[in-house]
């Protein structure tokens, strides 16, 4: 079965420390992944994405995410954390089957003055 | 701001009403998804559309219907409400009907059944 695991709920990392948020996943076919961010009482907004190519995608607000072939993974990475990167995270990856995508359960950022 | 708009923002109704959400997509885009996003379940894909026909259906409860338009908005009908159908509600759109890039979501619509 194809499926997105995000196996953390919560990440708690402090200001100006690089921060990781993990994503692996399940799929038939090439995978197309996708990091969004979603804000408080806001629209999800897109960060990123690996269709194919380098195996590091660089990103919106300095985000960046390395796509892991062998551990099917995909995490969302940035060398130095921001308060205001606190938001929950979700990874994505596309059903190759119907073109929809599978969506992780989401992950809680907190960045600590 | 994604150009993607929803209204309304919020709506508050009582079990056993029926609603109507509205979704305009991005200029040019042909395809409207539709997501409903609770504590407990997450964020769960519900219809898609892609120029006027549906495409692709998720976790949609037959209570709920979409529809898109020939202006390419789309309208979700949610029917004899409960209290678990309480959530947000978010549209998105993209250009094609397979999807290759990104999605862009609207701001939501936060459903409150009492």
């Amino acid at each position: 079965a194809q499926s997105v695991a995000q196996p953390e709920d919560q990440v708690n990392v402090a200001e100006g420390n690089p921060l990781t948020v993990k994503c692996t996943y399940s799929v038939s076919g090439n995978p197309y992944l996708f990091w969004y961010v979603q804000y408080p009482n806001r629209g999800l907004q897109f960060l990123l994405k690996y269709i194919t190519g380098d195996n590091l995608v660089k990103g919106s607000y300095g985000f960046e995410a390395e796509f892991n072939k062998s551990q099917t993974s995909f995490h969302l990475k940035k060398p130095s954390a921001l308060v205001s990167d606190s938001a929950l995270y979700f990874c994505a990856v596309r059903d190759n089957s119907n073109y929809q995508l599978i969506w992780g359960a989401g992950t809680k950022l907190i960045i600590k003055p | 701001d994604s150009g993607v708009t929803q209204t309304p923002k919020h709506l508050i109704t009582a079990t056993g009403q029926r609603v109507t959400l509205r979704c305009s997509p991005r200029s040019g885009d042909l395809s409207v998804y539709w997501y409903q996003q609770s504590l407990d379940q997450g964020l769960q894909f519900l219809i898609h559309y892609y120029n006027g026909e549906e495409r692709a259906k998720g976790n949609i409860l037959e209570r709920f219907s979409a529809q898109q338009f020939p202006d390419l908005h789309s309208e979700l009908n949610l029917s004899s409400l409960e209290l678990g159908d309480s959530a947000l509600y978010f549209c998105a759109s993209s250009p094609r009907a397979e999807l290759y890039n990104e999605q862009f979501f609207g701001p939501g619509t936060r459903l409150t059944v009492l």
